[in-house]
């Protein structure tokens, strides 16, 4: 594909659920980010890998969030145990090389609601 | 800890004038980004700037950077409504890619 896809576009969970966001990078990006973004406001980062190893998860809020990039390609954030608090769009961005002067391409974002 | 700021959060002007929007952060980086987010869009990329004195231009909008004064500015030129959207910087502090965004500016331009 072109650009940075994201799966689903949109979730409503209700709270105490888990849930699995899908990031898909554009090929041969290197590294892949996470961030979040509240409604008005600039996103956050979450996370990031390099290949598949996870460099820096100092974004993630508490231990109910976790990433995941086994194959260096595909990401899954998953939050478990969702709260309310958790509702926001999740955004992955990717990059040819992460640590350079390379511009991250962000993906359309899955809106999360949690109930 | 690293903040960046952006001013102002919101500027409605009209078609034609020219105005700036300015994004101040707290330490040392030479390596800023602009984007820019439609409603219900996503990022796109405008600007990197990498170094100190690094100007770049694209049809009515121009960047600099300014690592001394951790300034960055995005100059609008006889703005048009297509220009409407809301601007973020983003610093990257750490050489890692790990950006620190503003809080955004949102442009409105008028007819």
């Amino acid at each position: 594909g072109a650009g940075v896809s994201q799966s689903p576009r949109y979730k409503v969970t209700k709270r105490g659920q888990d849930v699995a966001l899908r990031c898909d990078p554009i090929s041969g990006h290197v590294s892949l980010y996470w961030y979040r973004q509240a409604l008005g406001q600039g996103p956050e980062f979450l996370t990031y890998f390099n290949y598949e190893a996870q460099q820096d998860k100092s974004g993630l809020p508490n231990d109910r969030f976790s990433a995941e990039r086994p194959e260096g390609s595909i990401s899954t954030l998953t939050i478990q145990r969702t709260e309310q608090r958790d509702s926001a769009m999740y955004r992955c961005a990717s990059s040819l090389a992460g640590g350079r002067k390379e511009t991250q391409y962000f993906g359309p974002g899955t809106r999360l609601l949690v109930l | 800890e690293l903040k960046v700021e952006q001013n102002p959060l919101f500027l409605s002007m009209q078609e034609g004038k020219n105005y700036t929007i300015y994004c101040n952060y707290s330490t040392t980086s030479d390596r800023l980004y602009w984007y820019r987010q439609d409603p219900g869009k996503s990022l796109e990329s405008l600007f990197v700037l990498l170094s100190n004195g690094a100007v770049k231009q694209e049809g009515r909008l121009m960047a600099s950077l300014d690592t001394k004064a951790r300034l960055s500015t995005l100059h609008i030129t006889a703005a048009v409504h297509d220009l409407s959207a809301t601007y973020f910087c983003a610093v990257d502090m750490w050489v890692t890619g790990k950006l620190i965004f503003g809080q955004g500016t949102t442009l409105q331009v008028k007819p």
